[in-house]
Parts: C-alpha cells; structure tokens; sequence
C-alpha cells in the first residue's frame, strides 16, 4: 500500500524558508504527490501537487527527486498564516486513494 | 464560488443510535470523498462517490455507509454508534476522482457520540 513517511513536527521563524520532507519509497510510476495542510479548526487545504517535475504556485514549491521516492515542499518565506500541519500523500492516476493512510502530517510552528 | 458545506457542524448522539452527516460538493464538481479523522489516527479514508455510484471504499465496518444524488451531493450514514466513532468527519470535492485534480474539504462535522 502506497504510504508517506513525514516527522511529526518542525520549526520555522517567520520569514524565513522551510523546507517540509516527505518520504515515498513505495511510489509507483502512477501515483500523483500531493501536499494539503490543515489549519487549527478547518478542514485540509490544497496546497500544491505534481508528477515528475518540480512545480511552482503562489502558495510553495514543490521539489521531487529524480527517483520520486521523496519531496519537500518549500514555503519560501514562512509566515504566522502557515502554522498548520502539512500532509504528503498519493494519488494515483484514476484518483484511487482507499489504500492511503494520511497519516499525522508534519505540525509546522512559526515563531514571530 | 461557494465551497464545500457539510451540515450538521456539530452533532451529539448517543450510543446505538444512527445518525446522517450531508455534503453539498463546489458546483460542477462531481467525485465527493469522505474521511474521519481522530487525534490519534490522521484522516483515514471512508469512500468515494462519482456519479452516483460508490469507486471506492476504505477499512470500515459495513455500519458506515453513503450514497450521493444526482446533483452530487452526498450523504454518509453511521448506523448502530459506538463510542469510537467519535471523530471529526470531512468531505472532500473535486471535479473528477483523478489523480492530477485537488480536492477540497469541507469544514467537518464533529461527531460526539456518549
């Protein structure tokens, strides 16, 4: 079953960039990597997703080795707003996701 | 473009009794997901619906059931509650169930069940 391996938290300073791992050994050629993040009291928010190459949006960047068996999403300047916690997961081609466990995602903190 | 809604927010319930969470999808989205998430658990995948009919389901007991109509929306039921199904349920839209589509979530609706 297609799982993401992510640490249970990390710390940033406001303004600065983070860099958020996410470790997919068992991807497979099909599968999409996609990011959410979930602030306190809110349902999951889209953050960003790809394939193969490397993608840009106005929330992040997302950088996906060359053997895809694991990325890091980057916030480029880390503000108060992104304290969440961030989850990687996979999707397949057909969008099939009954075998994936979120898991606990990543919990962001941002010091002012 | 209004987002996704799910009614009830809240809801108490008590043990044996059944209870209907609702979502209502993004117009024009059709693929509505459903997910529980506990604090020891993440979110942890129900089933999905696409036109009306269910593409895929998780690990849960066959007392969690859905189905969705025919202008998406969609509804989860949990029949016969027990304590353990507390938890805060989240519905997710998209346009089709593909990989390279987002989804998007609801605010949930928390579920007590005493």
């Amino acid at each position: 079953d297609a799982k993401t391996t992510q640490p249970n938290s990390m710390e940033s300073n406001e303004e600065e960039p983070v860099h958020l791992p996410c470790n997919h050994s068992t991807i497979s050629g099909t599968d999409y990597i996609h990011w959410y993040r979930q602030l306190p009291s809110q349902g999951p928010e889209y953050v960003i997703h790809g394939l193969t190459s490397n993608v840009n949006n106005r929330m992040a960047s997302l950088a996906i080795a060359e053997d895809r068996k694991s990325s890091t999403l980057i916030l480029h300047r880390a503000t108060l707003r992104d304290a969440a916690v961030y989850y990687c997961i996979l999707r397949d081609t057909a969008g099939n996701n009954r075998k994936l466990i979120w898991g606990l995602g990543t919990s962001l903190a941002v010091n002012p | 473009k209004a987002g996704v809604t799910q009614t009830p927010r809240y809801l108490i319930k008590t043990r044996g009794q059944q209870v209907t969470l609702s979502c209502s999808p993004i117009s024009g989205h059709r693929s509505v997901s459903w997910y529980q998430q506990t604090p020891g658990q993440g979110l942890q995948f129900l089933f999905e619906y696409f036109s009306e009919t269910q593409r895929n389901k998780g690990n849960f007991p066959g007392r969690f059931s859905g189905r969705q109509f025919s202008n998406s929306r969609s509804e989860m039921n949990v029949s016969t509650l027990e304590l353990g199904d507390s938890a805060l349920y989240l519905c997710a839209s998209s346009l089709v169930p593909a990989g390279n589509y987002e989804q998007y979530f609801g605010p949930g609706t928390r579920l007590t069940v005493t």
